[in-house]
């Protein structure tokens, strides 16, 4: 079984340019989630799609940053413009959510690494 | 003050020993406790989950819950230098729909 699939895993821009992430899930998974992680910190969510619609995006900070999830399957998360303060690790996860705990394991992609200049 | 606190280490042991990683938390109302293994350039990837309080074994791999003093741990019996990565605990108010992380420790074990 494939995992969780992002691209770009590396990306350097400088800053007040745009950048996309993209994230292919696990099929089958209905539950999507965007994560932030800084060097030296834990995970912290940004956004959480249930099938098509955004469920969490309290974090998400809507300003600069947006995503999408078209059909219910992939997602691209978008900041416009960046900053320096962006540069961090942008992780994407993906559970079934259904049933008991064990079915809301989150499978993690690797990420995709950025550098604001 | 953190929700979930986590000695980021890093903690390095010789390969055999056992290593004993924790963390301690503010919010009483969480119920679901996890701990995360990420390598370097990975993703984390889920160890082990627990609820409520009491320990759970899974091989090599112990994770304990103590709810009254807000305390949680993980031990590693017989270490390998392949659990050299980052180990996160992370926490849920329920199920995985929201889930708090600590910052991570970093363990090395040493052949």
């Amino acid at each position: 079984e494939a995992g969780v699939v992002q691209s770009p895993r590396y990306k350097i821009i400088e800053k007040k340019q745009p950048v996309a992430f993209w994230c292919n899930p696990i099929s089958g998974h209905n539950t999507l989630y965007w994560y932030l992680q800084n060097l030296g910190q834990g995970p912290e969510l940004l956004i959480r799609y249930e099938n098509e619609e955004a469920v969490d995006d309290s974090q998400l900070p809507k300003d600069r940053f947006s995503a999408e999830r078209l059909k219910g399957v992939d997602s691209t998360l978008k900041i416009q413009p960046a900053e320096l303060g962006d540069s961090a690790v942008y992780l994407c996860a993906s559970s079934q959510s259904r049933g008991g705990l064990a079915n809301n394991e989150q499978f993690f992609g690797p990420g995709t690494r950025l550098t604001v200049l | 003050q953190k929700e979930v606190e986590q000695d980021p280490g890093p903690l390095s042991v010789p390969e055999g020993a056992i290593v004993s990683l924790n963390c301690t938390y503010s919010n009483s109302a969480f119920q679901y406790f996890m701990w995360y293994r990420q390598y370097s350039r990975k993703g984390p990837e889920l160890l082990m989950y627990t609820y409520s309080s009491g320990n759970k074994e899974d091989g090599r791999f112990t994770a304990q819950v103590d709810k009254s003093s807000k305390y949680i741990s993980l031990f590693i019996r017989d270490s390998q230098p392949s659990d050299s990565a980052t180990y996160l605990c992370a926490m849920s108010l329920g199920g995985y729909q929201k889930v708090t992380f600590g910052t991570g420790t970093k363990l090395q074990v040493i052949p």
